[in-house]
C-alpha cells in the first residue's frame, strides 16, 4: 500500500519552463501536507506546506484537493538551482508529534 | 537561523557492533523524531519523541533500537547490533510543541552509517 505516490521522474525541462508535480495520499485523516526539497546526498528541506486554499510562493504555488487527496506543486520559470528530488509529504494530524509520511519524490533536472 | 545538528556526518562499523548517533534540535523545539532513507528509497519514519518518553514508533524500530536525551540538548538513536540492512542515511528531526498547526519538521543535515 502505497501511503504518499508521487509522478515517476525524472522531468528534464529547459529553463524558464513550467513544470507541475503531482501527488496522491491514501490516508483520508491526513491534516497537514508539504513539499520538501532534497538535494542529492542531503536531508529534506521544506520548501512550502500546503494551505486548503492553496498557496503561492513567489514561482512556487501549491495547490491541496482534499476530496480527490490530491496536492500539487506547479514551479514557474524554473531555474538550474531548481535541480533537485521534490518530496510530497503528509502527517496524520495538526498535533506536533505525529510523523511525516513521505512519497518517493520526483527528480527534477533544469537544463539550460 | 537555528538548525539541527548531528555527528557524525558518516559512520562506519562492522556488522554486530553498537552505534550511537547524535542530534542537537532546535534550542526551543520540543518534538524530537528520527528518520532513515536507504539509498534509493523514501524517506521513513523510525521514531518520535516528546517529554522524555517516546511517542510513536515504526515496525522498523524493533528492540536493537533505543533513543535517548541524556541533558537538555542532545538527541541520540543507538542500535545496539546493526546488520547490513541498517545501512542508510539517518536523519534528525525536530518541530515546535502541538501550538504549530501545520507541524513543521526541520531536518539535520543526516548521518550517513555504512555497515560492513
Amino acid at each position: 500500500r502505497k501511503e504518499v505516490e508521487q509522478d515517476p521522474g525524472p522531468f528534464n525541462v529547459p529553463e524558464g519552463a513550467t513544470v507541475a508535480f503531482n501527488c496522491t495520499y491514501s490516508n483520508s485523516a491526513s491534516q497537514s501536507f508539504f513539499w520538501y526539497r532534497q538535494d542529492c546526498r542531503k536531508e529534506p528541506k521544506l520548501l512550502m506546506s500546503v494551505y486548503s486554499s492553496g498557496n503561492e510562493d513567489g514561482r512556487f504555488t501549491a495547490q491541496l484537493n482534499r476530496a480527490s487527496q490530491y496536492i500539487s506543486l506547479l514551479i514557474r520559470d524554473s531555474k538550474l538551482s531548481d535541480s533537485a528530488t521534490y518530496l510530497c509529504v503528509v502527517n496524520a494530524a495538526n498535533s506536533g508529534n505525529t510523523p511525516l509520511v513521505f512519497g518517493k519524490g520526483t527528480r527534477l533536472s533544469v537544463i539550460a | 537561523e537555528p538548525e539541527v545538528t548531528q555527528t557524525p556526518s558518516h559512520q562506519v562499523t562492522q556488522m554486530g557492533q553498537e552505534v550511537i548517533l547524535r542530534c542537537v534540535p532546535i534550542s526551543n523545539h520540543l518534538y524530537f523524531y528520527w528518520y532513515r532513507q536507504i539509498l534509493g528509497q523514501k524517506v521513513e519514519f523510525l521514531v518520535s519523541f516528546y517529554n522524555n518518553e517516546i511517542s510513536e514508533k515504526s515496525e522498523i524500530f524493533d528492540d536493537q533500537f533505543s533513543v535517548e536525551r541524556p541533558d537538555g540538548s542532545n538527541f541520540t538513536l543507538k542500535i545496539r547490533s546493526t546488520k547490513l540492512e541498517d545501512s542508510a542515511m539517518y536523519f534528525c528531526a525536530s518541530s515546535l510543541d502541538r501550538a504549530s498547526r501545520y507541524n513543521e519538521q526541520f531536518f539535520g543535515p543526516g548521518t550517513r552509517l555504512t555497515v560492513l
